[in-house]
């Protein structure tokens, strides 16, 4: 069983870019969410997908986006790139759409340097 | 709304000694909370969960956490302490009216030889 797989690793951008982050879920797993954690705090909630469509939302602005395929696999995409977005992107998968009783699986994360 | 403190941003113990990991948590219902570990260069592991079953939660690796209605509390408890420990420790509550989990700011647990 593969577990959540993140890519890049890690990537440099200069402000006013745009970035797509990829995320492969776990075999099995049809809902995905992603998380930004700035160096020092926890993890904060931008959006889930589940079937293909985004069915929750953290305070983010609209320049975070994202879209799900029909693998499962998703991209966050984040235009307008600003200092304070550099910060680790997680991203985990499961089955199901709540919390409560499905374990999230989590990938290693893409680290984000805004310059 | 939900919302979960972590009252220590800093915890040091010595090996073999027993980890205390305080956390308190807001819920306007019965809430779903979670304790998850992160290494440094490693993804995210879930250690336990509560989910309105047992109060006293065993996790891996020899962690529990106990539910404490009264007090809202989550604390993650582990009898004695090892090197391997080391690590960032968050509590989490789940918002399912928002499906989100909400994280709080973390602990680092620092182990002293």
């Amino acid at each position: 069983e593969t577990g959540v797989t993140q890519s890049p690793t890690h990537l440099i951008k200069t402000r006013g870019q745009q970035v797509t982050l990829r995320c492969s879920s776990q075999s099995g797993h049809n809902t995905v969410s992603w998380y930004q954690q700035a160096l020092g705090q926890g993890p904060q909630f931008i959006f889930q997908y589940y079937r293909e469509e985004e069915n929750g939302r953290g305070n983010f602005p609209p320049r975070f986006s994202g879209l799900q395929f029909p693998n499962y696999s998703s991209e966050l995409n984040v235009n307008a790139l600003e200092l304070d977005d550099s910060a680790l992107y997680l991203c985990a998968s499961r089955t199901g759409t709540s919390g409560s009783y499905n374990e999230q699986f989590f990938g290693p994360g893409t680290r984000l340097t805004v310059l | 709304a939900q919302s979960v403190t972590q009252l220590d941003s800093h915890v040091s113990v010595s090996e073999g000694t027993p980890v205390l990991l305080r956390c308190n948590y807001s819920s306007s219902y019965s809430p779903s909370l979670f304790w998850y570990v992160q290494h440094p260069n490693k993804g995210l592991q879930l250690l336990l969960k509560y989910t309105s079953a047992a109060t006293l939660v065993k996790g891996i690796n020899g962690f529990e956490a106990e539910f404490k209605k009264s007090e809202t509390s989550f604390h993650l408890t582990k009898p004695s302490a090892h090197m391997s420990d080391a690590a960032e420790y968050f509590c989490v509550v789940s918002d399912d009216l928002n499906y989100q989990l909400i994280w709080g700011a973390g602990t680092k647990l620092i182990i002293k030889p």
